[in-house]
């Protein structure tokens, strides 16, 4: 069974801050690792896919990494602001279709 | 294009009731997932329909139905409902021919007193 776990489960920073979010699973005989924004009461926005057979992916102000052999994923965010403020997930498929997520780390970037 | 679509948004029940909720996949996807969220928790799998037939199940009680129809739509019912089985109940909707990428419906929050 996959276990997948996100820490720090809570950060708040000022505006501006370079800040990374971790994500760790047990079984790394994954396909793809999916990071994912939720606002208070929403759906889940995905923000990166990274494949197994990459080692990162970026849009805009975010950047993800992927390393399988140490059962790890980091979301960076750089110069953050006030909108970034939600839960960030990430989820791991297990035997392709079985998804399995983390419970999130919430963010809360002050002004 | 139309992303995922979910109804209803909100629903209140009784203990002891059914409830179905129901889920529109992205264009182009034939795979759907539902998951169960409680409130400050990740997301939970419940099951994945895909060629209207259920493919893979969480560890969800039998309570816990679904159906796929011809046009990938789903459906999601729940029996003698519990107050545990309040949550925000999520749709995903993916296709295996492209990187089982998933993408999400706004969710449908359901109470039950």
């Amino acid at each position: 069974k996959q276990e997948v776990t996100q820490i720090p489960a809570a950060l708040s920073v000022p505006e501006g801050e370079n800040l990374v979010l971790n994500c760790s699973f047990t079984d790394s005989a994954i396909y793809n690792l999916q990071w994912f924004r939720q606002d208070p009461g929403k759906g889940l926005t995905s923000l990166l896919l990274i494949q197994s057979s990459q080692r990162e992916q970026t849009s805009g102000r975010l950047n993800a990494s992927l390393d399988k052999s140490s059962g790890r994923s980091t979301l960076y965010i750089a110069a953050s602001q006030p909108g970034d403020s939600a839960t960030y997930l990430c989820a791991v498929p297990y035997n392709f279709n079985k998804f399995y997520f983390g419970s999130g780390t919430k963010l809360n970037v002050k002004p | 294009d139309a992303g995922v679509t979910q109804s209803p948004t909100h629903l209140i029940k009784t203990r002891g009731q059914q409830v179905t909720l129901r889920c529109s996949p992205k264009s182009g996807h034939d795979t759907v997932s539902w998951y169960q969220q409680a409130l400050g928790q990740g997301p939970q799998f419940i099951f994945q329909y895909y060629e209207e037939e259920e493919r893979q199940r969480g560890n969800f009680p039998d309570r816990f139905s679904g159906h796929q129809f011809p046009n990938y739509s789903s459906e999601l019912n729940v029996n003698a409902l519990l107050l545990g089985d309040s949550a925000l109940y999520l749709c995903a909707s993916s296709s295996d021919r492209a990187s089982y990428e998933q993408y999400f419906g706004p969710g449908t929050r359901l109470t039950v007193t």
